[in-house]
């Protein structure tokens, strides 16, 4: 079946740096890639939508600067949280879109933030 | 906007009874699909169920149902002889618009589940 790889599993940064998610799609394309926060006991609110080669569309109250989506492949997505602060640290899953399949979407497994 | 509204933060059940998770939804669409994933404390998210909005029959999955009542816009998970392995939070989204146009899924508040033995 359709698998999204998503690394990394865990991180723990230092306030103010920088870190990348990445969510590979193996054996499909994924032309839409949903982008998912979620603390702890809670929903999973949905960040941005991104299309492979467009720029990716943001929900109400979540900072483009901040949060930076790029989905450069049909294969390939990737959610870069600029300046982290302790504040953003969540758990970051991704979805990808794919007709047919589970009716339309295929999960990462996470990726568990802990910015410090 | 649509909307989804799960209003049990937590249930319990005894293991092998079955239990019936509430979701309600609201949408102005005529084609939306609504979908039910379970989601254990290791964080996946594991497809459930699904049911489109122009399903006459509730669908059904092993022991998964989904009561589906269009007209009181619920869509209820019923899982049949719990066991212990289904101790989770579960959630239910929906997607307005059909399945092929890759719509964005919307989730619930969730339900954390616990199975008693």
């Amino acid at each position: 079946g359709a698998v999204v790889s998503q690394h990394p599993s865990r991180v723990i940064c230092k306030s103010g740096t920088s870190v990348k998610i990445e969510c590979r799609s193996l054996d499909f394309q994924a032309t839409t890639m949903f982008w998912y926060r979620q603390f702890p006991k809670q929903s999973l609110m949905l960040m941005a939508t991104s299309n492979e080669g467009s720029k990716a569309t943001y929900e109400q109250g979540v900072e483009k600067d901040k949060f930076l989506i790029n989905h450069a492949s049909l294969t390939l997505s990737t959610l870069t949280v600029t300046s982290a602060h302790p504040e953003d640290s969540s758990f970051y899953i991704c979805s990808a879109a794919r007709a047919g399949l589970n009716y339309g979407y295929t999960f990462g497994s996470g990726t568990r933030l802990t910015v410090v | 906007a649509q909307k989804i509204t799960q209003t049990q933060p937590g249930m319990f059940v005894q293991e092998k009874e079955a239990v019936t998770l509430d979701c309600t939804y609201d949408t102005s669409d005529q084609s939306y699909g609504l979908f039910w994933y379970k989601q254990p404390s290791s964080g996946e998210m594991i497809f459930l169920i699904y049911q489109g909005s122009y399903d006459e029959q509730n669908a059904t999955e092993g022991r998964y149902s989904l009561n589906f009542q269009k007209a009181r816009k619920s869509a209820n998970l019923v899982i049949s002889a719990s066991q212990l392995g289904d101790s989770a939070m579960y959630f239910c989204a929906m997607r307005e618009g059909l399945h092929n146009q890759g719509g964005k899924l919307i989730f619930g508040q969730g339900t954390e589940l616990s199975v008693k033995p």
